[in-house]
């Protein structure tokens, strides 16, 4: 039982390029909404968040964008770098603070 | 550096053995994570412990898995007669609060022969 779908799988963009990768919940009693970034070998690192009374939220080239109608929410990537190919995740946070993680998007930024 | 530690980074062993993975968290986090993350996968929660509540071991997959967490210190992940199925990354991650940011440490990498 899949609580947190992402998607695309993969992504290619061509450097200065938007990236932008999508997640879909199904429990509204989730209270937040993280976003991590994760390069090979290492852990994943909060890159930004987002709580589900916002509808957007934007720091440097990184933008949440949160639809809690639809139980939607994305990541937007702006002027996309050869250093941001790595994988993301979507996350939900139950309220014991437990994170349900989407399957993960490999993007790769090409020069 | 005052992340959050795991050890070891790798560790291979052969099937039915036990092994003991460990996680240092960030000093003075009272909520600690685990999470197994397969090939190519998302992270899957495993089991967590808040100060001295009972943890939530409702993602551990079998009763092979078992923690420990000594006071709001440090986290032993134990896997006994390891299968080739648990073949994956172990990661940890530490938060001040419940309802605070999590901080991932770079994983144990556990293969099964």
């Amino acid at each position: 039982q899949q609580q947190v779908k992402q998607s695309p799988q993969s992504l290619i963009v061509q450097k200065g390029g938007i990236s932008i990768i999508n997640c879909a919940y199904e429990n509204t009693a989730f209270d937040y909404f993280p976003w991590y970034q994760q390069f090979p070998g290492k852990g994943p690192a909060l890159l930004i968040a987002i709580r589900p009374d916002v509808s957007e939220k934007k720091e440097g080239r990184f933008t949440i964008s949160f639809n809690k109608s639809a139980k939607q929410f994305s990541l937007h990537i702006m002027d996309s770098q050869p250093g941001d190919s790595a994988t993301y995740f979507c996350a939900a946070r139950e309220n014991t603070g437990k994170l349900i993680f989407g399957q993960g998007t490999t993007l790769q930024v090409k020069p | 550096g005052a992340g959050v530690s795991q050890s070891p980074s790798n560790k291979v062993t052969e099937k039915g053995k036990d092994v003991e993975l460990r996680c240092d968290p960030i000093s003075g986090h009272t909520a600690l994570y685990w999470y197994r993350q397969r090939l190519g996968q998302g992270l899957e929660f495993l089991i967590y412990f808040q100060g001295n509540s009972a943890p939530d071991k409702s993602g551990l997959p079998s009763d092979r898995f078992s923690a420990e967490r000594t006071g709001e210190s440090v986290s032993t992940l134990t896997i006994q007669r390891t299968q080739q199925e648990d073949s994956a990354v172990y990661l940890c991650a530490s938060g001040n609060r419940v309802n605070q940011p999590q901080h991932f440490g770079d994983g144990t990498r556990l293969s099964i022969l």
